[in-house]
C-alpha cells in the first residue's frame, strides 16, 4: 500500500524528555510536513521540508526539532523546551510541481500525552 | 496574518438531505482550495479542490463552490450518509502551506 506510515499511534513522555515521532512515506514526494493539532481547533504547521537535507519552520516551531535525511522520512522530536506537547500530531506529504504541489496527503497521527 | 475561518462550528442533518458547509477566506493571493474530511482518531482526508479560476467543481456525491468576490468557499455533500459524519476543514494553500480553519463538525441523524 502506498501512503504515510506514522508511529507509534500513542505516545507518553515524561518532564524534561525528549520523544521523537516517526514519519514514513513512499510516495515519492519531496514535500514533508508536521502539523499540530489540539481538541476542537485546525491544524498548526510546526515544520516542513520541501527537498532532502532543507527544511524551514512553521507557525508554532519552537520546542521542535526535525531533520530530512532521507527522501521517504521526516521524523519530529518534541523537546523538553516545549512546555505543552499534549496534541495530536500529523504528518502529511505532498508532491512539488504543477498541481501535486497543493493537494497534501496525511498520514493517521500519532497522539502525544504528558505522564 | 492570512487565515481561514468556518461560520458554523456543527452541523446536524437528517440522513438523506443536503449539507452544506460553509468556510471563509482571508488571502485573496491563494489560488487553490482542498476540503478536507477528518473522523476520529485519523488523519484527514482529501475530498475535493477548487483553483480560483473556478466557480463550481463536482465530485461524486460532494460539490464545492468558490465566490472569489465575497471570500467565500462551500462544500455541498447531496444525500447525506452516517458515514459522512466527520469534521470538514477547509484550507487554502499559500505558497507551499495549507492554511486550515477550525472546522466544522457534521453530525447525521438516522
Amino acid at each position: 500500500d502506498g501512503g504515510i506510515t506514522q508511529s507509534p499511534k500513542y505516545l507518553f513522555r515524561k518532564e524534561g524528555q525528549n520523544v521523537t515521532l516517526s514519519c514514513e512515506q513512499n510516495l515519492n514526494h519531496d514535500a514533508m510536513y508536521w502539523y499540530r493539532q489540539d481538541p476542537g481547533q485546525g491544524l498548526r504547521l510546526i515544520y516542513y521540508s520541501q527537498i532532502v537535507n532543507d527544511f524551514q519552520k512553521g507557525d508554532i516551531a519552537e520546542g521542535y526539532s526535525v531533520s530530512r535525511e532521507k527522501k521517504e522520512s521526516f521524523p519530529l522530536t518534541v523537546t523538553s523546551a516545549q512546555k505543552n506537547p499534549t496534541a495530536f500530531y500529523l504528518c502529511a506529504s505532498s508532491g512539488t510541481g504543477g498541481v501535486a504541489k497543493n493537494i497534501q496527503y496525511f498520514g493517521a497521527g500519532t497522539r502525544l500525552s504528558v505522564l | 496574518g492570512e487565515s481561514v475561518g468556518l461560520h458554523l462550528p456543527t452541523l446536524s442533518v437528517q440522513e438523506g438531505d443536503n449539507s452544506i458547509i460553509n468556510c471563509a477566506y482571508s488571502n485573496s493571493a491563494s489560488d487553490y482550495f482542498i476540503w478536507y474530511k477528518q473522523e476520529s482518531g485519523k488523519g484527514p482526508q482529501f475530498i475535493i479542490d477548487i483553483r480560483s479560476n473556478m466557480d463550481k467543481r463536482q465530485g461524486q456525491r460532494v460539490t464545492v463552490l468558490l465566490n472569489k468576490t465575497v471570500k467565500h468557499l462551500s462544500l455541498q455533500i447531496a444525500a447525506t450518509q452516517p458515514g459522512d459524519s466527520a469534521v470538514y476543514f477547509c484550507a487554502e494553500n499559500y505558497s507551499y502551506k495549507l492554511i486550515f480553519g477550525s472546522g466544522t463538525r457534521l453530525l447525521v441523524r438516522p
